[in-house]
């Protein structure tokens, strides 16, 4: 499946360096969304984006920076991360954010951080 | 409390066997429910939608109370394939969206 694509699918990286995460999403989508999945716990929702425009901000650290360009595609830009970072971050794509429609799932980014 | 609980399980259960899924939401604000499947390593996926009047797709039914503020996932005839976690969403919208930790199934032959 093709729907929403994400890049890279394994990431490892030092606690100094700087990064980014990019989804895209083929499904003619208006809202996108980041969540973080640490093993064990929940999805935590991170970041929405609706028509490009950020819509909520689940406090995240600064260290993690969203950037929506247009509504198919979503960064998310890492920078001095922390051990406690490793996780896999899911993209997803909705119809409309207010609507509730279902989610639609890329297949994550594996990121280690060291 | 956590806003949406599942029981962990694992659950084991026979191929053929009938297993079901429950699920509490705190938020009484909730409008939309969903269950999902999360194979193990893989992203989730949709596997329905959750109304008020109840619905079924196969083998799957899926059932809300909405006095009781509670979700369940019936499946019928177990197959191998059916191993997974399924997670349950409790969503008012936007923002609120919200996942329980999942329900780990393993069927066995």
């Amino acid at each position: 499946e093709t729907g929403v694509t994400q890049t890279p699918r394994h990431l490892v990286m030092g606690m100094t360096n700087k990064k980014s995460l990019k989804c895209e999403q083929h499904l003619g989508h208006n809202a996108m969304y980041w969540y973080k999945q640490s093993a064990k716990k929940p999805l935590e929702l991170m970041f929405v984006y609706s028509l490009e425009e950020r819509v909520e901000n689940n406090s995240v650290p600064s260290r993690f920076s969203p950037e929506c360009p247009n509504s198919s595609h979503l960064f998310l830009h890492l920078h001095t991360l922390q051990p406690e970072d490793s996780a896999l971050y899911l993209c997803a794509s909705s119809p409309r954010t207010y609507d509730q429609y279902e989610q639609y799932f890329g297949p994550g980014t594996r990121l280690t951080v060291t | 409390r956590k806003e949406v609980e599942q029981d962990p399980g694992p659950f084991n259960v026979p191929e053929g066997a009938t297993v079901a899924f429950n699920c509490t939401y705190s938020n009484s604000a909730s409008q939309s429910f969903f269950w999902y499947r999360q194979d193990c390593r893989k992203e989730p996926k949709l596997l329905m939608s959750v109304y008020s009047s109840g619905n079924e797709d196969g083998r799957f039914t899926a059932q809300l109370n909405r006095a009781s503020q509670y979700i369940s996932l019936l499946i019928r005839d177990s197959k191998l394939s059916d191993s997974a976690t399924y997670l349950c969403v409790a969503s008012t919208g936007g923002f609120k969206t919200i996942f329980g930790a999942g329900t780990r199934l393993f069927v066995k032959a």
